[in-house]
């Protein structure tokens, strides 16, 4: 059973580019929730979602950020005209249901240039 | 709301010596309680967690904690510590009532461990 894969694992934009982080969860695992990573600090809750539903986005910025978890495919964090302040690591999780602890990817490493 | 504090970003011991990382938390419900690691580059690793009952959690390579509520606390040891535990642990805590998987982490502790 393969982990929670995250891809690209290290992705560089220029500013003003779009950038779209790919999140496919583990098998069985119909909960995902993206987590980002500034440089010194903590992971902050990003967005959390079941398939095809966004169920909890509290943590996203209000502008520029969107996630999906479409029926088919990977969940992808879509970050649009990145600034410098975007760099930092997005981790995805996933768990089986609501109330079980959630597995975490490698993450993706964004800089944004 | 909830808040996790991890006081000492920085810890360092002697290989062999005793691992103390402290974690304490604020929620309005009884929490679940979580520590992960984080080796360089990597993602996060569940080490241990705490929902209901025992308060003596036991997890993976060696690694305890103790679910004190009266003094709010979740603190990380391990007996004897080894080269291969150096990395970043991150305390974290969810509502029993909420979603076990929404957390909110502290800010981390680096450990560091010499010969």
């Amino acid at each position: 059973n393969a982990g929670v894969m995250q891809n690209p694992r290290h992705l560089v934009r220029r500013r003003g580019q779009e950038a779209r982080l790919r999140c496919s969860p583990m098998k069985g695992h119909s909960h995902v929730y993206w987590y980002r990573q500034l440089p010194e600090e903590g992971l902050k809750f990003m967005v959390y979602l079941q398939k095809e539903n966004i169920i909890d986005e509290s943590g996203m910025p209000k502008e520029r950020f969107s996630a999906e978890f479409p029926k088919e495919g990977p969940s992808i964090l879509r970050i649009q005209q990145v600034v410098r302040g975007d760099s930092a690591a997005y981790f995805c999780a996933s768990s089986p249901s609501r109330d079980r602890e959630a597995f975490f990817g490698q993450g993706t490493r964004l800089t944004v240039v | 709301a909830q808040s996790v504090t991890q006081l000492g970003s920085h810890v360092s011991v002697s290989e062999g010596a005793l691992v103390l990382l402290r974690c304490n938390y604020s929620s309005s419900v009884p929490p679940y309680l979580f520590w992960y690691v984080q080796y360089p580059n990597q993602g996060l690793q569940l080490l241990l967690k705490y929902t209901t009952g025992a308060t003596l959690v036991k997890g993976i390579n060696g690694f305890e904690a103790e679910f004190k509520k009266s003094e709010t606390s979740f603190h990380l040891t391990k007996p004897s510590a080894h080269m291969s535990d150096a990395a970043e642990y991150f305390c974290a805590v969810s509502e029993s009532t909420g979603t076990a998987s929404k957390l909110t982490f502290g800010t981390g502790t680096r450990l560091q461990v010499t010969l």
